[in-house]
């Protein structure tokens, strides 16, 4: 079955150091993104990619750049890991068609010590 | 820029009772999307409403969507422990597939 699969699933790390998240999905899909779910502000956009070699920034894309190298991987890195970056992140993907939900991730539990 | 906002932020019911969320975005879209998440664990979709009127039913959840209020609504009728998540509203804006969330609505049944 087609999946979207996110790692790790936890993840220590010190402040000042590159952390990247990994999230591969099998279902060919064009469109990839990335949220940061914290409480009291539910789920912001980070960034997103509507195909290969295309990446755009979101709402809180401070901090954080994506690559898109290939339809299946959208590799967030966090250049310069922040206390303030301790959050849950999710990664999401979509056909490409507007009014259809999207898939999401299990989820990445990220602490910035 | 577009706002989504829901109320309220956290609902306490008895099981049996009636109750409403209430998702209100501030600019104009006819695509607005439901999730589930139960703690721990990632999001569901629960609804797709794509246009003014639309109205969707899964079980004890319905989903309406008035796009010249700017307003949706998840009514849950007959509450049951089950239904004990948080449940986001998002709406597309902008461009296709992006989605913006409201803040979520942590709903607890309680026997």
């Amino acid at each position: 079955d087609a999946e979207i699969t996110q790692s790790p699933r936890h993840k220590i790390t010190e402040t000042g150091r590159q952390v990247t998240l990994a999230c591969h999905q099998t279902w060919n899909h064009n469109n990839m993104f990335w949220y940061r779910q914290d409480l009291g502000h539910g789920l912001r956009l980070i960034h997103y990619s509507y195909g290969v070699h295309d990446t755009n920034k979101g709402e809180v894309s401070d901090g954080y750049s994506v690559s898109r190298s290939n339809t299946e991987d959208l590799p967030l890195t966090l250049e310069s890991a922040a206390s303030s970056q301790t959050s849950v992140y999710f990664c999401a993907s979509g056909r490409g068609q507007g009014g259809e939900k999207l898939f999401f991730g299990s989820g990445t539990q990220l602490s910035v010590l | 820029e577009l706002k989504v906002e829901q109320n309220p932020l956290f609902l306490s019911m008895q099981e049996g009772k009636n109750y409403t969320i209430y998702c209100n975005y501030s600019t104009t879209s006819d695509r607005l999307y439901w999730y589930r998440q139960d703690p721990g664990k990632s999001l569901e979709s629960l609804f797709v409403l794509l246009s003014n009127g639309a109205v969707k039913q899964e079980g004890r959840l319905m989903a309406s969507l008035d796009t010249k209020a700017r307003l949706s609504t998840l009514h849950i009728t007959a509450a049951v422990h089950d239904l004990s998540a948080t449940y986001f509203c998002a709406v597309e804006g902008g461009a296709t597939n992006k989605l913006i969330f409201g803040t979520g609505t942590l709903l607890a049944v309680q026997p």
